[in-house]
């Protein structure tokens, strides 16, 4: 059964970067067909996809976080990372990550990461 | 690129049918037959219902339905249960450059 899991920093000062990784396991993150993405929830909120990458690191990003994110990947060690640079208080969220099979679906997804922005 | 516009809430009693619906534009939800649903459950991951308008995972309840008509997709729950409260995100590739785009996301009561 696939499984995806964040870790990083649950805390982050304004203006650094905020750096995360996904962790996959019982399966390949170079599976032909899947990209794998990030998407995240601001406290209270609505979801926001950021970024999708490929495991030959091919990437596309959210225009609105574009100049900010940069999203590799690691297929030795089977994980994806998301890093979001000069954060503000409006970047607190929860960030997921998940696959995103062919049609735009996410499935299935990590248990997700509150990352708080706050000096 | 703007959020698809959902129903804030949507209520019902145990046994009965709702539906919520997800609006968008002949770039999204009207142009393709891409859109997904997600059930969220209070401090937990999304979870996919739907994909592809009207396509269930193995695993999820027939009580569960999607369809499409223009551009507005619709997710059904039939035979509500207390267990199908939680918030519903629908989401839909798009052709602009945001690639996917989710719902507002619509807050499922059962009475």
């Amino acid at each position: 059964q696939l499984q995806l899991q964040e870790s990083g920093p649950g805390l982050v000062k304004p203006s650094e970067t905020l750096s995360l990784t996904c962790t996959v396991s019982g399966g390949s993150i170079s599976s032909s067909s899947y990209y794998w993405g990030w998407i995240r929830q601001p406290p209270g909120k609505g979801l926001e996809w950021i970024g999708s990458i490929y495991y030959s690191g091919s990437t596309y990003y959210n225009p609105s976080l574009k100049s900010r994110v940069t999203i590799s990947v690691d297929t030795s060690k089977n994980q994806f990372s998301l890093k979001l640079s000069s954060v503000t208080a409006a970047d607190t969220a929860v960030y997921y990550c998940a696959r995103l099979a062919p049609g735009g679906r996410f499935d299935p997804w990590g248990q997700g990461t509150l990352v708080t922005v706050s000096s | 690129q703007s959020a698809l516009t959902q129903p804030a809430s949507v209520s019902g009693s145990p046994g009965q049918s709702i539906t919520i619906s997800c609006t968008g534009t002949s770039s999204d939800v009207g142009g393709y037959n891409y859109v997904s649903w997600y059930q969220q459950h209070p401090g937990k991951a999304p979870k996919l219902m739907i994909y592809e308008v009207s396509n269930r995972p193995s695993g999820v309840s027939n009580r569960f339905s999607g369809s499409k008509s223009g551009n507005t997709a619709s997710l059904t729950i039939s035979g509500l249960q207390a267990e199908d409260e939680a918030d519903y995100y629908c989401s839909s590739y798009t052709s602009s450059s945001t690639n996917y785009v989710f719902g507002t996301g619509t807050k499922v009561t059962v009475l």
